[in-house]
């Protein structure tokens, strides 16, 4: 069974552009996360979508946006990007409706370098 | 807020040394407990967990107790192997959200 699969794998972009992820969950799973990792940090919340809709958001800017598809899976968006938005983004999917609320799947992320 | 602090690394151990990587929280209620892993190149995976007091996870020879009266999940294993150096991620499950400490990074020789 495939896993949590994010695209693109790497991305290079200039400030003031715009940037699109994309995330497909684990077959089954309705719920996914997106994490922003800096290097050197660990992985902090950005948004959790759960059928469709947001079910959590943490401390990021409105340039931050995310939705999730019909088939589950998730795009996050940000524009205006800043040198500061260069890091590793992860998506994790769960499935939340078995009580599989804390069995997390992150796939192996994005990393976005901002220029 | 929920937060989660772990030792800071890089940790450098022989083969088949002991290891503790420390792990202390702070937290509202009652949060469920994990350890995660990153191997180079890749995402986080599950190493393991614990969801109630005094609970212990284990997993591939880790293990790790959640401490109530120490607010505390310490890493541990008693005989490293190259093949476990990579980045150790202390987590806390508060609601829906993961809080992640700052990951230390295990390095073991031959």
């Amino acid at each position: 069974d495939a896993g949590v699969t994010q695209s693109p794998t790497h991305l290079i972009k200039t400030r003031g552009q715009q940037v699109t992820l994309r995330c497909s969950p684990i077959s089954g799973h309705k719920s996914v996360s997106w994490y922003q990792q800096v290097l050197g940090q660990g992985p902090q919340f950005i948004f959790q979508y759960y059928e469709k809709e947001e079910r959590g958001r943490g401390n990021f800017p409105d340039r931050f946006s995310a939705r999730q598809f019909p088939n589950y899976s998730s795009e996050l968006n940000v524009n205006a990007l800043l040198l500061g938005d260069s890091a590793l983004y992860l998506c994790a999917s769960s499935s939340l409706n078995q009580g599989g609320r804390e069995k997390l799947f992150f796939g192996s992320g994005t990393q976005l370098s901002v220029l | 807020g929920d937060s989660v602090t772990q030792m800071e690394g890089p940790v450098t151990l022989s083969e088949e040394a002991f290891l503790t990587i420390n792990c202390t929280y702070t937290a509202t209620g009652y949060p469920s407990l994990f350890w995660y892993v990153q191997y180079p190149g890749e995402g986080l995976q599950l190493l393991l967990k614990a969801t109630k007091a005094d609970d212990k996870g284990s997993n591939k020879g880790f293990e790790a107790t959640y401490r109530k009266e120490t607010t505390s999940f310490h890493l541990e294993k008693g005989s490293v192997q190259v093949s476990d150096s990579a980045v150790y991620f202390c987590a806390l499950l508060s609601g829906n959200q993961f809080y992640f400490g700052t990951g230390t990074s295990l390095t073991v020789i031959p």
